[in-house]
């Protein structure tokens, strides 16, 4: 059972707009939420994360927001640029800080020209 | 610090093989993790050690997969006998501390034929 849920298996955005991915969870113990951006033949690298005590976290183009209620995250970049052509994999981590880190099945970024 | 560093970065195998994967996590790092990636299920955790003793192998898909972390800069994946549906791409990641961002390796891609 699929506890971190991400349903676009990819999604296509034109340079300059902005590409939105998004994720569910179920596990309400969650409270450390990850992204993660994979190239071709390389590991995923960390991106950006937050924490439930937040709603929002911004670095640079890259923005997450958390809605606990509905169990949702997302990952905003503006603009999009074609170097964010990825995998971008969805993550969390439960209460304790001494949980494992749970990934969903990623969302394949291709941004067009 | 040369990151995570595994080995090999390709193996192809035939069904029945014994297929040992290698990894040096980042010095400093207590908290290891193997990871299996493939189109079906994703980032798959398979089993994490901190400070070198395994936490959690409930990941682990059957009998045929062993791992072990004889100490803090070396960890072993071990697959016998190989299986055709073995082939995945399998990453290892460090971290400083379980729950804490995850530093990967570029990972092993392996083929059983």
């Amino acid at each position: 059972d699929q506890q971190v849920k991400q349903n676009s298996p990819s999604l296509s955005v034109q340079e300059g707009r902005i590409s939105i991915l998004n994720c569910d969870y179920t596990n309400s113990m969650f409270d450390y939420f990850l992204w993660y951006k994979k190239y071709p033949a390389e590991g995923p690298t960390f991106l950006i994360s937050i924490s439930s005590i937040k709603d929002k976290n911004e670095d640079g183009r890259f923005t997450v927001f958390l809605n606990k209620s509905a169990k949702h995250l997302s990952l905003h970049i503006v603009p999009s640029q074609p170097g964010d052509s990825a995998v971008y994999f969805c993550a969390a981590s439960g209460v304790n800080r001494d949980d494992k880190i749970i990934f969903g099945k990623g969302t394949r970024l291709h941004i067009l020209p | 610090d040369a990151g995570v560093i595994q080995s090999p970065r390709h193996e192809v195998t035939e069904m029945g093989q014994e297929v040992t994967l290698r990894c040096k996590p980042i010095s400093g790092h207590n908290s290891l993790f193997w990871y299996r990636q493939t189109m079906m299920r994703g980032l798959e955790l398979l089993i994490y050690f901190n400070n070198n003793v395994p936490i959690d192998d409930s990941g682990m898909p059957e009998d045929r997969f062993s791992a072990k972390m004889p100490n803090a800069s070396f960890s072993t994946l071990k697959i016998q006998p190989s299986e055709p549906r073995d082939s995945a791409v399998y990453f290892c990641a460090s971290s400083p501390q379980i729950g804490e961002k995850l530093f990967f390796g570029s990972g092993t891609q392996l083929s059983v034929l």
